[in-house]
């Protein structure tokens, strides 16, 4: 039973850049969630997704960053215009539907540097 | 989300017990203790989970205590590999106006020394 997937697991990006991050929920998970940690710092919630809903967007940078969860395919989290703040690893999460705990399930993180 | 204290570091002999508290005084009756670690900037790893009674697993014990404003998470034998920071976060069952979103605080930096 594959765990969550993410890729890339390293991305550099040069500044004005886009960066997009993938992440593939384990099987049979339609939550799916994404944390930044930048550099000594601790873990940061951004986006709660369902299937094409977004449920949660209170911790996402107002301007250049967007999450998606298609019906099919992998999640998305698309970062505009790249800037050295951006650098950070990031992490995603997912749970089972009508999941009534927070067992969430991690991926091993996209770690971007933006030079 | 009710906030939770822990100490910023901890050591731990290796095969020894590791016992790492945890402050959350103003929990509130739907809200759970999670306990969560992460290894070397690995990602985060779910331990264990409880309301109100003791729970235990595979990898860690419970104990949260009758008041609920405290809990430890227990690894009875301590490995190298346990070394990691252990993060407890207290949260709402689904339907809270927070669920979904973990909120990670500083955690507690465990060390297992041989």
């Amino acid at each position: 039973n594959a765990g969550v997937m993410q890729n890339p697991r390293h991305l550099v990006r040069r500044r004005g850049q886009e960066a997009r991050l993938r992440c593939s929920p384990m099987k049979g998970h339609s939550h799916v969630y994404w944390y930044r940690q930048l550099p000594e710092e601790g873990l940061k919630f951004m986006v709660y997704l369902q299937k094409e809903n977004i449920i949660d967007e209170s911790g996402m940078p107002k301007e250049r960053f967007s999450a998606e969860f298609p019906k099919e395919g992998p999640s998305i989290l698309r970062i505009q215009q790249v800037v050295r703040g951006d650098s950070a690893a990031y992490f995603c999460a997912s749970s089972p539907a009508m999941a009534q705990t927070y067992e969430q399930y991690f991926g091993p993180g996209t770690r971007l540097t933006v030079t | 989300d009710a906030k939770t204290t822990q100490p910023p570091s901890m050591d731990c002999a290796e095969g020894r017990a590791a016992n790492l508290p945890c402050n959350h005084s103003t929990i509130s009756g739907n809200e759970y203790v999670y306990w969560y670690r992460q290894i070397h900037s690995q990602g985060p790893q779910y331990i264990i989970h409880g309301l109100k009674n003791n729970e235990t697993n595979e990898m860690a014990s419970l104990i949260i205590t009758e008041d609920r404003k405290s809990s430890t998470l227990i690894l009875p034998h301590a490995t190298l590999r346990d070394t990691a920071v252990y993060y407890c976060i207290v949260s709402a069952r689904a339907g809270g106006t927070s669920y979904g979103k973990l909120t990670f605080g500083q955690g507690t930096i465990l060390t297992v020394h041989p």
